[in-house]
């Protein structure tokens, strides 16, 4: 059982916007930023998002991230099939002194 | 560019201990901190600990206190991370990842560990 929460997966087809959420609580989200992993299938997992919004250099700006209170999301825009993958919220907790994770999310590309 | 590079997979027995180690390249290794991530088979991911790579000070997830040590050695550029008193849930894929410019932005490979009897 993942400290953030995540939909499991989501779906879209190329061309399409998705949006994945992520929800904490006051002590990880509600008070410090959240970073954004993608993870493709049997590779590392890769930062996209950090400090709620921010994309590293080379991140297309497709990707974009938001925060409102204890929830976060990350948005695809002109989905690709590059795309489908898994994707990760993370956050530090001030309570368990510790980086949470959600639980991920499959995005598929129909 | 940062770059990791992680030691190979591994294969141990229950009770025993395992040293995975990660060497940085790209980058002043003493300027940064190295975390340490796991993932189960099929699960998310789990934060296990960091050190501080210019003065050695470490943190460690309360899950993993007393089991998992994480050290440097910065002549080497190089984090160790050992886990002992292995149990069979504790295998899984095991990264590094730096901080950079922010937490966690580049990773290492992954390194394979099996625990079986």
């Amino acid at each position: 059982q993942s400290v953030l929460t995540q939909p499991p997966s989501t779906s879209g087809t190329p061309g399409q916007g998705v949006s994945i959420s992520c929800s904490g609580g006051r002590f990880n989200i509600g008070g410090n930023t959240v970073n954004w992993y993608q993870q493709l299938p049997g590779a590392a997992p890769k930062l996209l998002i950090y400090n709620d919004n921010q994309r590293p250099s080379g991140v297309p700006a497709r990707f974009s991230g938001s925060k409102s209170g204890t929830s976060a999301s990350l948005a695809i825009s002109g989905l690709l099939s590059e795309d489908e993958s898994d994707y990760y919220c993370a956050a530090w907790d001030d309570s368990l002194d510790a980086w949470v994770f959600g639980g991920g999310t499959k995005v598929t590309v129909l | 560019q940062v770059h990791l590079v992680q030691s190979g997979a591994e294969v141990k027995k229950p009770g025993a201990s395992v040293k995975v180690s990660c060497k940085a390249s790209g980058y002043t290794f003493s300027h940064y901190t190295i975390y340490w991530v796991r993932q189960a088979p099929g699960q998310s991911l789990e934060w296990m600990g960091w050190i501080n790579g210019g003065d050695g000070n470490t943190k460690y997830s309360q899950k993993f206190q007393g089991r998992v040590t994480i050290t440097r050695d910065t002549s080497a550029s190089t984090a160790y991370m050992e886990l002992s008193s292995l149990k069979s849930d504790d295998a899984g894929i095991y990264y590094c990842a730096s901080r950079y410019k922010a937490a966690m932005d580049y990773w290492g490979q992954g390194t394979l560990l099996a625990v079986s009897s």
